[in-house]
């Protein structure tokens, strides 16, 4: 069965620090997507990446960097020289083979949710 | 583009009534789904639809039904709702079931009393 884990449930940081958020996966399918979604404290749901199971290429965006490894299925998460913003409960989620095929539901994990302190 | 919308955002209902929460999309989306978040447990899909006409059952859809009478619109309705449907309720669309991109809507928080 498809599922998400994260393992880590709250992290602590003081500002400027680097934080590294764990998500590991198992599916069964040989060709998926990985998401990455941030909901701060308002509530709303922010799609932050996707990446599909062929590019295991290290994505940068700003302070924001994702490492993807197929051979240990882990889709990390790096967020470098946090900031009070970065305050937010961050999902993983593994998409699900519909039937006929395609891909189409999240499956997700149950969320870190980060504190950085100033 | 408004992008996804529901509505209401908060509701309180008593053991036993029906409702039915609102989620429409401007972006000519197929795919449409919502889904459930509690504490602790991440979010689980309750009903997705693949386009007009087309719907389906994710993980939790006991006590919810929907339908999709028009590509714009997904309404999800609880026909007799339970303490246990105390929960905040996402609706989701991307443009295909190729799995673009989800974009979720604002929630809409549900409790039950």
């Amino acid at each position: 069965a498809q599922k998400v884990t994260q393992a880590q449930t709250e992290i602590s940081v003081v500002e400027k620090e680097d934080v590294t958020l764990d998500c590991v996966y198992e599916t069964r399918d040989t060709t998926y997507y990985l998401f990455w979604y941030k909901q701060p404290p308002s509530g709303e749901l922010v799609f932050l990446i996707r990446r599909n199971s062929f590019d295991e290429q290290n994505e940068i965006s700003g302070r924001y960097s994702w490492n993807f490894q197929k051979s240990t299925s882990s889709f990390n998460f790096t967020i470098t020289a946090s900031q009070v913003v970065d305050s937010a409960v961050y999902f993983c989620a593994l998409s699900e083979e519909l039937r006929g095929g395609s891909q189409g539901n999240l499956i997700f994990g149950k969320g870190t949710k980060l504190s950085v302190k100033p | 583009n408004a992008g996804v919308t529901q509505t209401p955002k908060f509701q309180v209902l008593k053991t036993g009534q029906s409702m039915t929460l609102q989620c429409a999309q401007d972006m000519n989306h197929e795919y449409m789904s919502w889904y459930r978040q509690d504490p602790g447990m991440g979010l689980r899909l309750i009903h997705y639809s693949v386009g007009a006409g087309i719907t389906d059952q994710g993980e939790v859809p006991n006590g919810y039904n929907v339908s999709r009478s028009t590509t714009e619109d997904f309404p999800l309705r609880l026909l007799s709702a339970a303490p246990s449907q105390t929960s905040v309720y996402f609706c989701a669309s991307s443009y295909s079931i190729q799995q673009e991109t989800q974009y979720f809507g604002p929630g809409t928080r549900l409790l039950v009393l």
